[in-house]
């Protein structure tokens, strides 16, 4: 098994609907991440986590929400999806060991396609 | 402008060619430079990294930092065709990541 999966890994919606996005990880890292992957615009993050009760915005958060419901679980919501939101998500995860070293190294998800019509 | 730099390519070079993928930076303070490799349809997965100025050897990888240039490098020696997929550069200087936009690289048989 993948150390973090994401689901579902494909999802075509209609404008306006609610869309939640599911990652969880075997890796036992606290911090977890979720962002979006566009064409020539590279990866923008979204939210991140620190650990159950630390949740922090990222560069692009208007119009997605977020729930870290155990430490090895973090789903992403659009609560009204737009055409806009269409993209590639991925969720990513890293562990305080990288405060040692400052690196911040990240383990990612395979990535939730996502298609808003 | 944006912090990181990055040619999307495509870069299309024959198989055992040497690469070089670059990225430029405008942020001094960044002292972790990474690269990463997305294959298609993956996640990426992190291939290596430098703290500071300097290079770093890994099998047929190297990778390049000069600071006083704001400017980072990667090169792939003896390139083959599962090498193909889009790299990303990525830097830190307290934990948050700055990304390129990624390069598509092609390795032709």
């Amino acid at each position: 098994d993948a150390d973090v999966t994401q689901t579902p890994r494909n999802r075509i919606t209609k404008t306006g609907k609610r869309i939640m996005l599911e990652c969880s990880q075997t890796k036992g890292h606290d911090r977890m991440y979720w962002y979006r992957q566009d064409p020539g615009l590279g990866l923008r993050l979204i939210y991140y986590s620190f650990d159950v009760k630390d949740i922090n915005k990222g560069e692009i958060s208007d119009g997605y929400s977020v729930s870290r419901q155990a430490q090895a679980k973090f789903s992403l919501s659009l609560e009204s999806a737009i055409p806009n939101q269409t993209a590639l998500y991925f969720c990513a995860t890293s562990d305080t060991s990288g405060s040692r070293t400052g690196a911040n190294v990240l383990t990612f998800g395979a990535g939730s396609r996502l298609t808003v019509l | 402008q944006k912090e990181v730099e990055q040619d999307p390519g495509p870069l299309s070079v024959p198989e055992g060619a040497i690469v070089s993928l670059n990225c430029t930076y405008s942020n001094s303070a960044f002292q972790y430079f990474m690269w990463y490799r997305q294959y298609s349809r993956k996640g990426p997965e992190l291939l290596m990294y430098t703290y500071s100025s300097g290079n770093k050897e890994d099998g047929r990888f190297t990778a390049q930092v000069d600071k006083s240039s704001k400017y980072i490098s990667l090169f792939i020696r003896d390139s083959q065709p599962s090498d193909s997929a889009t790299y990303l550069c990525a830097m830190s200087g307290n934990y948050q990541l700055i990304w390129g936009a990624g390069t598509k690289l092609i390795i032709k048989p």
